[in-house]
């Protein structure tokens, strides 16, 4: 069965440097999206992408977060100044359309700033 | 707005016991509604989904009706097995926009033998 797939799985990080969490959607989805979920709280949307363009991002994708899916199979989020309120779980997820659409999510990367 | 609100675990059950999960959403427009579970060490899977007013959704055994008039999708099971042990997420999609997805806390499922 296809499924997403995140790289790495955990990854740790000093405040200020950038990080890149990598995603590999199920291959005939379209839609691709990034959530995070910070210890003990809900899980929450970031972005999501669609057509090589963001199609909708939350308050919390600031400047410092970016988006990009450079060939045929990855996506990845940037975060480009690392803060200690960053640390949290991300969780990458695909679609292949949008009204009633189930998102298959991936396994996540942990990310520690510290 | 959109936003999911769901009992607060853990729950802990003896297995053969009869599972329910509260989950209740308030919604702008009209939503799909799903449950995630979530085992040890691994992402978010799908468990059911109901897109539409008094749809059932059931997958190994779970069961959650899309009840409109009390703007809840309570996740059941008749018998729970220690297999059963993860947290589970009820979740609405926006359907205003890009499926954007809102999620409940979660819910901690224990069950012993």
């Amino acid at each position: 069965e296809p499924e997403v797939t995140q790289t790495p799985s955990h990854q740790v990080t000093q405040m200020g440097q950038e990080v890149i969490l990598r995603c590999v959607p199920i291959s005939n989805h379209l839609y691709f999206y990034w959530y995070r979920q910070i210890l003990g709280q809900k899980v929450e949307f970031l972005v999501s992408f669609y057509n090589n363009e963001i199609s909708e991002k939350s308050e919390i994708f600031d400047d410092q977060f970016s988006v990009e899916r450079p060939d045929g199979s990855n996506f990845t989020l940037k975060i480009r100044s690392t803060k200690l309120e960053d640390s949290a779980m991300y969780f990458c997820a695909s679609s292949e359309g949008t009204v009633q659409e189930t998102q298959y999510f991936g396994p996540g990367t942990r990310l520690l700033v510290l | 707005g959109n936003s999911v609100t769901q009992m607060e675990g853990p729950v802990t059950l003896s297995e053969e016991a009869f599972l329910t999960i509260n989950c209740t959403y308030t919604a702008t427009g009209y939503p799909s509604l799903f449950w995630y579970v979530q085992y040890p060490g691994e992402g978010l899977q799908l468990l059911l989904k109901a897109t539409k007013a008094d749809d059932k959704g059931s997958n190994k055994g779970f069961e959650a009706t899309y009840r409109k008039e009390t703007t809840s999708f309570h996740l059941e099971k008749g018998s729970v097995q220690v297999s059963d042990s993860a947290v589970y997420f009820c979740a609405l999609s926006d359907q205003e926009g890009f499926n954007k997805f809102y999620f409940g806390s979660g819910t901690k499922l224990n069950v012993k033998p």
